[in-house]
């Protein structure tokens, strides 16, 4: 199984200042059309988890612009330019190039 | 707007088994696999496999190989998650959402709690 490795676990970030959250993978999730398989979902306390970034970099429906994925092959990254107090929450990277689904640890992003 | 509505909490015993749905609508419903990730109070997400729903053809995570049966009704655009011989650490949130990967639409999670 593909294992994904998050960091930071936990992320305290002043409001207004930028965040950013890394994702490894333990192979290359470079897919044979050249797209990266990896998702970025955030989940807000007490709610069902949410799509931010598919493919690597490209933002879902209705997220802000404030929102980036970037990275290739088995480095990613997840940011945020300037975070507002309604990002706080987990965030989980998720590879969709093979199954089993996988999915990194959580990241909980918090206001300071 | 797409929605997946799931069924209500439910606790069984040890060896039990429970049955999970989930109602799909203002989408084709045929046009999109249903993938089960559950998540154990406190922790983080797991994938449990999918079903798509033109052919009804599973992929199960091999942690759940001979326990879990995924079914879909296209007369009701609903999909059906069963976990049989439940153990305590099958206690978590059950979520269906849309897709093989880039899940845009989830169901808003059903609390299975297994306790004697």
């Amino acid at each position: 199984d593909i294992v994904m490795t998050q960091s930071p676990l936990s992320l305290p970030v002043t409001p207004g200042e930028p965040a950013s959250i890394s994702c490894r993978s333990s192979q290359n999730l470079l897919d044979s059309n050249g797209f990266n398989s990896v998702d970025w979902y955030l989940q807000k306390p007490g709610q069902s988890p949410h799509l931010l970034i598919y493919l690597g970099s490209n933002r879902a429906s209705g997220v802000p612009d404030r929102f980036s994925g970037s990275g290739s092959g088995t480095d990613f990254t997840l940011k945020i330019s300037r975070v507002e107090a309604e990002d706080v929450g987990v965030y989980y990277c998720m590879q969709a190039l093979q199954t089993p689904r996988t999915f990194g640890q959580g990241t909980r992003l918090e206001i300071k | 707007q797409a929605h997946l509505v799931q069924s209500g909490a439910e606790v069984k015993k040890p060896g039990a088994s429970v049955k999970v749905s989930c109602k799909a609508s203002d989408y084709t419903f045929t046009n999109y696999a249903i993938t089960w990730v559950r998540q154990a109070p406190g922790r983080g997400l797991e994938w449990m496999g999918w079903i798509t729903t033109f052919m009804s053809d599973t992929n199960y995570a091999q942690k759940f190989q001979g326990r879990v049966t995924m079914t879909t009704d296209t007369s009701t655009t609903t999909a059906y998650m069963e976990l049989r011989s439940l153990r305590s650490d099958d206690t978590a949130v059950y979520y269906c959402t849309r897709g093989v990967g880039a899940f845009d639409i989830w169901g808003q999670g059903t609390m299975v709690t297994v306790s004697s």
